[in-house]
């Protein structure tokens, strides 16, 4: 089956700090990548369509210069956020979809990073 | 945007009984509706979809319904088991079933045994 890493499973950083956070399509080739934000007992939110060189698409009140995107191939994406906050202490989930058209979801989910900002 | 509501946010339920959860969403143009497990600091897990050409679809223990004309969908899971505990996700896309993705809140399942 499709699989999807993410790289760092967790990390704490202290306020002030920029952290990037990679997702990689491991066995397919992902046109498009989406960048989801899950905070504690919450459901997940979609910060940003990533697409395969181009600019990603960021949803409202999801600041693009905090959050930077860049999905320079295929097989990879990252989430660089800059200046850590506290409040910016989340689950951080990628998902990737395949350019394969198939009759089932296409798109999926990697293991989520946790970032903690002290 | 669309909008997707889920209810209840929490369910308690007594093992071997059945859990019922519901979703309601607000853009007519949505066409693919996946539920979603997802157990605490994991990933979510695809445990089953439909497409809004198909009012029902079953796979073993685990059901899916849609009503278009009323905009809402249901995941009905029978016999539970205590495995099942988890939070569930419904969501809601247009288009194919790689597009952009709009999450319920989650109801938090628990199955006591």
């Amino acid at each position: 089956g499709a699989v999807v890493s993410q790289h760092p499973s967790w990390v704490i950083c202290k306020s002030g700090t920029s952290v990037k956070i990679e997702c990689r399509s491991l066995d397919f080739q992902a046109t498009t990548m989406f960048w989801y934000r899950q905070f504690p007992k919450q459901s997940l939110m979609l910060m940003a369509t990533s697409n395969e060189g181009s600019k990603a698409t960021y949803e409202q009140g999801v600041e693009k210069d905090k959050f930077l995107i860049n999905h320079a191939s295929l097989t990879l994406s990252t989430l660089t956020v800059t200046s850590a906050h506290p409040e910016d202490s989340s689950f951080y989930i990628c998902s990737a979809r395949s350019s394969r058209s198939s009759g089932r979801a296409n798109q999926f989910f990697g293991p989520g990073t946790r970032l903690t900002v002290l | 945007g669309e909008n997707v509501e889920q209810h209840p946010s929490t369910l308690s339920v007594q093992e071997g009984d059945s859990a019922v959860i519901k979703c309601t969403y607000s853009d007519s143009a949505s066409n693919y509706f996946p539920w979603y497990k997802q157990e605490l600091g994991k990933r979510p897990q695809l445990i089953i979809d439909i497409r809004s050409n198909v009012g029902e679809k079953k796979d073993q223990r685990i059901a899916v319904t849609l009503n278009k004309t009323a905009k809402h969908f249901s995941l009905h899971i029978t016999e539970t088991q205590p495995e099942d505990s988890a939070v569930y996700f419904c969501a809601a896309s247009k288009g194919n079933a790689g597009n952009m993705l709009t999450f319920g809140g989650g109801t938090r399942l628990m199955v006591k045994p």
